[in-house]
This record gives C-alpha cells, structure tokens and sequence, in this order.
C-alpha cells in the first residue's frame, strides 16, 4: 500500500510570513513528486514538480526533495491571501504516470 | 476549448439510474484518468487509460464502467450506484514520460446519489 502523508492543518499564517508544507511518502521507488494547488469547490493545480534531491525554486515557491528520508517539502515565501487553499502532495508510482496523493493541507494566510 | 474540460460539472442521480460523465482534453496528451475525491480522504484513482487502453483498475465495483474511444475522450458510465458513491469525480490528463510530468485535471462533476 503507497501511502502518503500530509499534515491535513489547518496551518494558519500571517500576510508576508513564510508558509512551511510537508509530506513523507512511504515507496522508495517513487521518483516524481508534485504540489498541487485546490481551491475550495476547484479542482486541483499543478504549481510544482520536482524529481531530484535538492531545492526547486518558482517564484515565491521552493520544492524541497530528500529522497533519503522520503520527504518533500513546499515552502510559500511571502504569503499572500490568494494562498489560501488546499495544498495536495502527489507521488509518482514505479511507472511513472500514476500518482499517489496525501489527504492535502489546509492553508489559511491572514491579512 | 482549451485544457481538460469535465460535463456535466453536478449531477443528482437515483440508484436506478444510469448516467455517463464525460471528459475532454485539448492537450495532446496520451494518458488519461477517472479520480474519486470524497471529503477528508485523498484522491483515489480510479481508472488510468494509456494511449487508448485501459492499463490500470484500482478494484472499482463494477457499477463504475470506464470507456475511452480515443486519446482526447474518456467516459465513466454509472448505474445502480450507492450513496456513499457521492463525491467529486474528476478526469485528468498527461503526456506519459519516465517521470511523468503531473496531471492536468478537468473541473470535476460533483455527483449525488440519493
């Protein structure tokens, strides 16, 4: 059984602070790993992917990869009301093209 | 039209009925997906379709009859389904790779069964 999981929040921070999301995962095969984004009644959005150890940075945002100890990581700089979502990690099976998704973290960013 | 497009977007059915949802991706992508999504659990895949041919079924009850015509069409055919089948159902689409490159996913059929 893959499993994933997300501390499912709700994590409240305020306007401009850092929001830190995490994620272990228990297959050591997996080698794709994906945030997504959902807002409440949308569904979800891919806003980072990351596949090798290490930082990944897009903007305000950095994917963070240990593949040692099976965590991936999601930090929010400068966060922003609009930030305010569901955030869901996604890890890739054997194949490649088959994910496996945590519960989601809930985010709430005060003005 | 552009990216994953899902119809109908909600859908009250009886457990008598039979209804399809449908879906429609625009990207040229070769691989598609049914998930379920129901409150408080994680999305759980359902069906996976690569290059046309079903090549993954998650031990869906049989009341859930997936179909995909062609790369840009996917179809899930519901009938006789149960109240605790109520739930978002949403269909992704991606391009297949090694490492695979994320979903692209529509914007989902809320779905009553009452």
């Amino acid at each position: 059984q893959k499993e994933v999981e997300q501390n499912s929040g709700p994590l409240s921070v305020p306007e401009g602070a850092i929001a830190s999301l995490n994620c272990t995962y228990s297959d050591r095969g997996s080698q794709s790993f994906f945030w997504y984004r959902q807002y409440s009644g949308k569904s979800p959005e891919l806003i980072m992917s990351i596949y090798s150890n290490g930082d990944k940075e897009d903007g305000r945002f950095t994917a963070q990869l240990n593949k040692a100890s099976q965590y991936v990581s999601l930090l929010i700089r400068d966060s922003q009301p609009s930030d305010s979502a569901t955030y869901l990690c996604a890890v890739s099976g054997l194949t490649g093209n088959q994910f496996y998704f945590g519960t989601g973290t809930s985010l709430t960013v005060i003005p | 039209e552009t990216g994953v497009t899902q119809t109908p977007r909600h859908l009250v059915m009886g457990m008598t009925n039979k209804k399809s949802l449908k879906c429609e991706q625009h990207l040229g992508h070769n691989a598609m997906y049914w998930y379920k999504q129901s409150a408080k659990k994680p999305l759980e895949l359902m069906f996976v379709y690569s290059l046309e041919e079903r090549v993954e079924n998650n031990s869906v009850p049989s009341r859930f009859s997936p179909e995909c015509p062609n790369s840009s069409h996917l179809f899930l055919h519901l009938h006789t389904l149960q109240p605790e089948d109520s739930a978002l159902y949403l269909c992704a689409s991606s391009q297949e790779g090694r490492f695979g490159y994320g979903y692209t996913f529509g914007s989902g059929t809320r779905l009553t069964v009452v």
